[in-house]
């Protein structure tokens, strides 16, 4: 099982630029997540989906989309890339009735110029 | 609303001193607690829940729901324990989103 993937690793990015960023997940899990991490911020919620067809605002929406295209796979867009979007971009997924452990991707490093 | 509060960002040991890395938690219910660690080049993983009480690579943490406290305690420290260390908190039951953190980076002194 690889768990949970993300492409791609980097980005770089011009501002106004757009692109989507890939998960998925080969674990059966019903719920998945898109964080942000930044230094001194921690890890922030963006939005999540507790199950296929439903995806819900997190912490810090603005400036993103997501969609949940099936059980497998969660991507997140950026339409119009900002240098505050500059950020580790992690993905996860849980098992809610495995006990709501998180399982996360390996994350994607994005720089917005 | 549920928060949690690492107040910390940086706690520097040297190699077989005890460590503890503080986590309080604002929450109204019965939450669940979490502790992940990040190691360098490595992915965010579980280290261990309050639920299943246990020891993970000679780490634990218990719920003080009076203090409303969750921190992480180890006796000696281990070069290898250096790591980012985040705290987690969700509500019981079913499917819940999990509020984590600032995150403690744990630095650990030859």
């Amino acid at each position: 099982n690889a768990g949970v993937t993300q492409t791609p690793k980097f980005q770089v990015l011009k501002t106004g630029q757009s692109m989507t960023l890939q998960c998925a997940q080969d674990m059966n899990h019903n719920s998945m997540y898109w964080y942000r991490q930044d230094p001194g911020m921690g890890l922030r919620l963006i939005y999540y989906s507790a199950s296929e067809g439903t995806t819900d605002k997190g912490e810090v929406p603005n400036g993103y989309n997501v969609s949940r295209l099936n059980k497998r796979e969660f991507s997140l867009r950026l339409e119009s890339a900002a240098p505050s979007q500059t950020s580790v971009y992690f993905c996860a997924s849980s098992d809610p009735t495995g006990g709501n452990e998180q399982f996360f991707g390996p994350g994607t490093r994005l720089t917005v110029l | 609303a549920q928060r949690v509060t690492q107040p910390e960002k940086l706690l520097s040991v040297f190699k077989g001193a005890p460590v503890e890395l503080k986590c309080n938690y604002s929450y109204s219910g019965s939450p669940e607690l979490f502790w992940y660690v990040q190691y360098s080049r490595q992915r965010l993983q579980l280290l261990l829940r309050h639920i299943s009480r246990e020891s993970i690579k000679g780490f634990t943490a218990d719920l003080n729901k009076g203090e409303t406290s969750f921190h992480l305690k180890k006796p000696f420290a281990q070069e290898e324990d250096s790591a980012m260390y985040y705290c987690a908190l969700s509500r019981s039951g079913g499917y819940q989103k999990v509020t984590f953190g600032i995150g403690t980076k744990l630095q650990v002194i030859p």
